[in-house]
């Protein structure tokens, strides 16, 4: 019965090294997805699993963000040489089916790029 | 593309009162979705209320309702009998079916005050 997980909490790196942010979605839910959301943004889409595909990866803003999902549950958001613009509080949800159904939220990772 | 849009970065209440949260969108689409969303300060986004387009009842879901204006393409949330545990950033969102992103407006602060 447990709810979406993302780790690390929060993450502070410097500008260039890589990170790797982890979702564990709720047991059985084939859609996953990530938003970002910057500082008195909204959240912003980054992509889309419907199991281990990714349908829509419109959302990621470079090619220096990739993302797989493995065993259609884990997923891993990967950023490669970070830049300040990329410090945001990164979020992962999934649903049941589609869309329009209920998304559940993680808590997030909050990424700090210094 | 879909735009969704917030006016009010900050909005506050008395506690009990009621108080209204606009948003509007902008969508060539007739089949969609509308969505509010709390984040309080945990980053945990919450749904609190969910309108299908194709329907002309408004949704309600205890204290939380909502006003669907589909032509002037509005969806205020009303919240009733306002609590402290209100207090929170709230987000409208809006999907297209078919699609298998939200798009989120820039959120309203709402502070609850006793």
């Amino acid at each position: 019965g447990a709810g979406v997980s993302q780790s690390p909490s929060n993450k502070v790196t410097e500008k260039g090294k890589d990170v790797e942010l982890r979702c564990d979605p709720i047991s059985g839910h084939t859609a996953l997805y990530w938003y970002r959301q910057s500082l008195g943004q909204g959240l912003e889409f980054l992509i889309y699993f419907q199991g281990n595909s990714a349908p829509d990866k419109s959302g990621l803003p470079s090619d220096r963000f990739s993302a797989e999902r493995t065993g259609g549950s884990v997923s891993t958001l990967t950023i490669q040489r970070t830049q300040q613009e990329d410090s945001a509080v990164y979020l992962c949800a999934s649903s049941s089916r589609a869309q329009y159904d209920e998304q559940y939220f993680g808590p997030g990772t909050r990424l700090t790029v210094t | 593309a879909q735009t969704v849009t917030q006016s009010q970065p900050e909005m506050s209440v008395q506690e009990a009162e009621t108080v209204t949260l606009s948003c509007t969108y902008d969508t060539s689409e007739s089949d969609y979705y509308l969505f509010w969303y709390k984040q309080p300060p945990s980053r945990q986004m919450i749904l609190v209320i969910r309108q299908e387009a194709y329907k002309q009842q408004n949704a309600t879901e205890n204290r939380f309702s909502v006003n669907f204006q589909k032509a002037a393409k509005s969806f205020s949330l009303k919240i009733s009998d306002s609590q402290l545990g209100d207090a929170a950033m709230y987000f409208c969102a809006f999907c297209d079916f078919g699609n298998e992103k939200l798009t989120f407006g820039t959120g309203t602060r709402l502070t609850i005050i006793p």
